[in-house]
């Protein structure tokens, strides 16, 4: 079975400007989580979609949104771009989406603000 | 309200040396505990799951992590560390709840010298 996969990989932008990542789950998984990692905050979960739904969300501001396709596939969309969003952004996919199944990282999106 | 509290963010071992790292839960809930391994460059990897069976569970690589709900502890270890152990590593907890979202510690890096 193919992992998750995350496009693009890396990613330069200026701010103010708009960006969309992508996350393929695995085959299967219905559940697709979105983290963004930084050196200072570790790991911070940004939301949760299963079935096309959000299921939960992170302490994130509006300008961070995101979409689930009827595949399970994924994107997130952080419009007006801060420095601050300098990151990796990481995908996760779930099966079944509940708790005692383990999420599935993808290689992250490095995201750089100029 | 649930989190995860690594102790030490920098860990150095000799190789050969027993690999101890420490993670401490706060929890409402009956938990359900993870613990991950990321190499540079990539997404993080499942070592290891306590989803309420057994309180001592194996992972992969060697390592094993025990639950222990006096002390909220699920500390991994690995009896003799190798130079590919040298990595960041992270705790995570989640309800027992599908749909329960995963909080994840800070992270701790693991030097392992030669």
């Amino acid at each position: 079975k193919a992992g998750v996969t995350q496009t693009p990989r890396y990613l330069i932008k200026t701010r103010g400007q708009q960006v969309t990542l992508s996350c393929s789950p695995i085959s299967g998984h219905r559940s697709v989580s979105w983290y963004q990692q930084t050196p200072g905050q570790g790991l911070q979960f940004l939301f949760e979609y299963f079935s096309e739904t959000q299921r939960n969300k992170g302490n994130f501001p509006g300008r961070f949104s995101g979409r689930q396709f009827s595949n399970s596939r994924s994107e997130m969309n952080v419009s007006t771009l801060e420095l601050g969003d300098s990151a990796l952004y990481l995908c996760a996919s779930k099966n079944n989406g509940g708790p005692t199944y383990e999420q599935y990282f993808g290689p992250g999106t490095r995201l750089t603000v100029t | 309200a649930q989190s995860v509290t690594q102790l030490g963010s920098h860990v150095s071992v000799s190789e050969g040396a027993l690999v101890l790292l420490r993670c401490n839960y706060s929890s409402s809930v009956p938990p359900y505990l993870f613990w991950y391994v990321q190499y540079p460059n990539q997404g993080l990897q499942l070592l290891l799951k306590y989803t309420s069976a057994a309180t001592l569970v194996k992972g992969i690589n060697g390592f094993e992590a025990e639950f222990k709900k006096s002390e909220t502890s699920f500390h991994l270890t690995k009896p003799s560390a190798h130079m590919s152990d040298a990595a960041e590593y992270f705790c995570a907890v989640s309800g027992t709840n599908t749909g329960n979202q995963f909080y994840f510690g800070t992270g701790t890096s693991l030097t392992v010298i030669p």
